[in-house]
């Protein structure tokens, strides 16, 4: 089955520093891979996603993520946070099969430091 | 381009009472998804469906009911609203994974069950 694990409930970061937000999934095939971002009181947008090639993916607001098939993990990644990345992150993973869905991990918190 | 559009967007039920929330996507998409959010917890699929005339259940089906009679309309019920219903729903749509492309949310619905 497939399954999502975001390790960081709430993480704080200092404006202008590094970021990397942590996702692991499980899934049997090669998975889809998904983040996407949900401001307060807003639906989600897409950051940015994985389906084959290059496994550095570039995304919408300066995001990146590396998928590690070693690792069964799709880190998300930003080199310096803005005030306006407070959100909600969510990775999420897909499949492609006759009965396709897209499950998503809990969630991850980022609050931003001044 | 309206995307995905839920009604209603707020809702105060009495326990016990029935409702229907309605999604409706124009981007002629194969699949369409029920998700609840609630706080810690991300959004956990409710049902979902691959095609018009066809559900399926997701993680959490139970005390809710769908139906997708035309492809661009995909109807969650609550036949007899329970305070553990009270949540916010997305719906969500996307064209078949393998084509590459993502789900696409709207805006989300506020129930609260009283």
């Amino acid at each position: 089955a497939q399954s999502v694990t975001q390790p960081d409930i709430h993480i704080t970061v200092s404006e202008g520093a590094s970021l990397e937000l942590r996702c692991n999934y499980s899934y049997g095939a090669t998975p889809y891979l998904f983040w996407y971002v949900q401001s307060p009181g807003q639906g989600l947008q897409l950051l940015l996603k994985y389906f084959s090639g290059d496994t550095l993916v570039q995304g919408i607001k300066g995001f990146e993520a590396e998928f590690k098939r070693s690792q069964s993990s799709f880190n998300l990644r930003k080199p310096s946070v803005h005030w306006s990345d407070a959100a909600e992150y969510f990775c999420a993973v897909g499949s492609y099969s006759s009965a396709s869905k897209i499950i998503f991990g809990s969630g991850t918190r980022l609050s931003i430091r001044p | 381009n309206a995307g995905v559009t839920q009604t209603p967007k707020f809702r105060v039920l009495k326990t016990g009472q029935s409702m229907t929330l309605l999604c409706a996507q124009d981007m002629n998409h194969e699949y369409m998804y029920w998700y609840r959010q609630d706080p810690g917890m991300g959004l956990r699929l409710i049902h979902y469906s691959v095609g018009e005339g066809t559900t399926a259940k997701g993680e959490v089906p139970d005390g809710y009911n769908v139906s997708r009679l035309k492809k661009q309309n995909f109807l969650l019920g609550l036949e007899s609203a329970a305070p553990s219903q009270t949540s916010v729903y997305f719906c969500a749509s996307s064209s078949l994974i393998g084509k590459g492309t993502e789900a696409f949310f709207g805006q989300g619905t506020r129930l609260t069950v009283v």
